[in-house]
């Protein structure tokens, strides 16, 4: 297994337009997590699944952010219309349920920058 | 409510000198999870270690090291010897034990000179 991987690893957007990201955990993971993280600051939760579904959402999902995990494997994190200050680097994680450790394991992120 | 605080922004040593990183949590979580995860210049972050909220014992993990005080809810972090590699951001971070989100510290930027 490669770890956890995320696509694409930079995205450069103007203001406005829509733009797609993708995490494909590692493969026995239950567990997935979104996490942004802006310049100089510590990576905030966005939201997690467990398998399919989407059991928390913080409130810094706004209504132009949705994510979805269809079949309990990979992740899609959508931005519509995207702003200025959705700049940030996205990144993902997973972790196993079983473990019973809630430990997780990050991919190497994608850096948006909305123009 | 979590909080994870880490006072120190930059920390900067000379090879082989120790270096201790602090962190401060508040919770209302009887039980939690504690962690240490280290980001490179190359931007992924890596786990180091964990530690749950009733084992107060501290450990030594090669040259990283730990110092867990329920009573002052703080869990240091130090590098014995350090390296250059030992370069990067370092965040602590805390999650209940069934609030599966990490909450991050800001994190503190270590540089080890040669």
């Amino acid at each position: 297994d490669t770890g956890v991987s995320q696509n694409p690893r930079h995205k450069i957007t103007k203001r406005g337009q829509n733009v797609t990201f993708r995490c494909d955990p590692i493969s026995e993971h239950n567990r997935l997590y979104w996490y942004r993280q802006t310049l100089g600051q510590g990576p905030e939760f966005l939201t997690y699944f467990q398998n399919e579904a989407q059991l928390e959402k913080s409130r810094l999902l706004s209504d132009r952010f949705s994510a979805e995990r269809p079949k309990g494997s990979f992740s899609t994190l959508e931005i519509q219309r995207t702003e200025q200050g959705d700049s940030a680097m996205y990144l993902c994680a997973s972790s196993e349920a079983a473990s019973g450790d809630n430990e997780q394991f990050f991919g190497p992120g994608t850096r948006l920058t909305v123009l | 409510a979590q909080k994870v605080t880490q006072a120190q922004t930059e920390i900067s040593v000379v090879e082989k000198e120790d270096v201790t990183l602090d962190c401060v949590y508040e919770t209302r979580d009887t039980t939690y999870y504690l962690f240490w995860y280290k980001q490179p210049p190359s931007g992924e972050l890596v786990f180091l270690i964990r530690r749950n909220s009733f084992d107060e014992q501290n450990e030594i993990s090669g040259r990283y090291s730990w110092n867990f005080q329920k009573s002052t809810s703080s869990f240091n972090f130090t590098i014995t010897a350090s390296q250059v590699v030992d370069s990067a951001v370092y965040f602590c971070a805390l999650s209940g034990i069934n609030d599966y989100k990490l909450s991050f510290g800001a994190g503190t930027t270590v540089t080890v000179r040669a």
